[in-house]
């Protein structure tokens, strides 16, 4: 497998364009994560899915942030409209739903908002 | 609710030297306990875990962490540094049971020849 996908890698854009960050899972992996990760803050959680159900999203900063998860192969983080203070890296995780108790980590995206 | 402190935001030793990470949880529930490494630019990488068989773990690269229950501790150590240590280190926790992973702030490692 080839591990947890993110696109972009990278993206810069400007404050009050909407962003859209990918995320393509580990086949056969029931929950994903979506964190964000600052100097300031560390490493957040911000929202996490079961078989494709929002099951947490206490950790979505404000509405301006949404996530999907439309099918099991396929997740996005959107925020609309972006703000500076977005700025940081987002990584999607995923783990198996039983056994396996850790997460597989994406390589991020890292978000510029300028 | 559960907290994960490591000590330290920034660790620096000598090639050869002993590494300590230090790595404190507090919880009601059992937990399990992880290391994760992030290497510049990166996603974070499993080191090692404990999920409540042997208390002492080892993982890659030389890195081993013990489970004190009595101290609410995981510390990581590596006996002999080497510059490809150099990394940010994360300790994580999860509950039994829980699918959540809550993280420690990061340590960061320097590792100086």
């Amino acid at each position: 497998d080839a591990g947890v996908i993110q696109s972009p890698r990278h993206e810069v854009t400007e404050m009050g364009q909407e962003v859209t960050l990918r995320c393509k899972p580990i086949s056969g992996h029931d929950y994903l994560f979506w964190y964000r990760q600052t100097m300031m803050r560390g490493l957040e959680l911000l929202i996490y899915f079961n078989n494709n159900v929002p099951i947490d999203d206490s950790g979505m900063p404000e509405d301006r942030f949404s996530a999907k998860m439309p099918n099991a192969s396929f997740s996005t983080l959107k925020i609309q409209p972006s703000e500076p203070r977005d700025s940081a890296v987002y990584f999607c995780a995923t783990r198996p739903g039983r056994g396996v108790a850790e997460a597989f980590f994406g390589q991020g995206t890292r978000l510029t908002v300028v | 609710a559960q907290s994960v402190t490591q000590l330290g935001s920034h660790v620096s030793v000598s090639e050869g030297a002993l590494v300590l990470l230090r790595c404190n949880y507090s919880s009601s529930v059992p937990p399990y306990l992880f290391w994760y490494v992030q290497y510049p630019n990166q996603g974070l990488q499993l080191l090692l875990k404990y999920t409540s068989a042997a208390t002492l773990v080892k993982g890659i690269n030389g890195f081993e962490a013990e489970f004190k229950k009595s101290e609410t501790s995981f510390h990581l150590t590596k006996p002999s540094a080497h510059m490809s240590d150099a990394a940010e280190y994360f300790c994580a926790y999860s509950g039994a049971g829980s699918y959540q992973l809550t993280f420690g702030k990061g340590t960061k490692l320097s590792v100086i020849p």
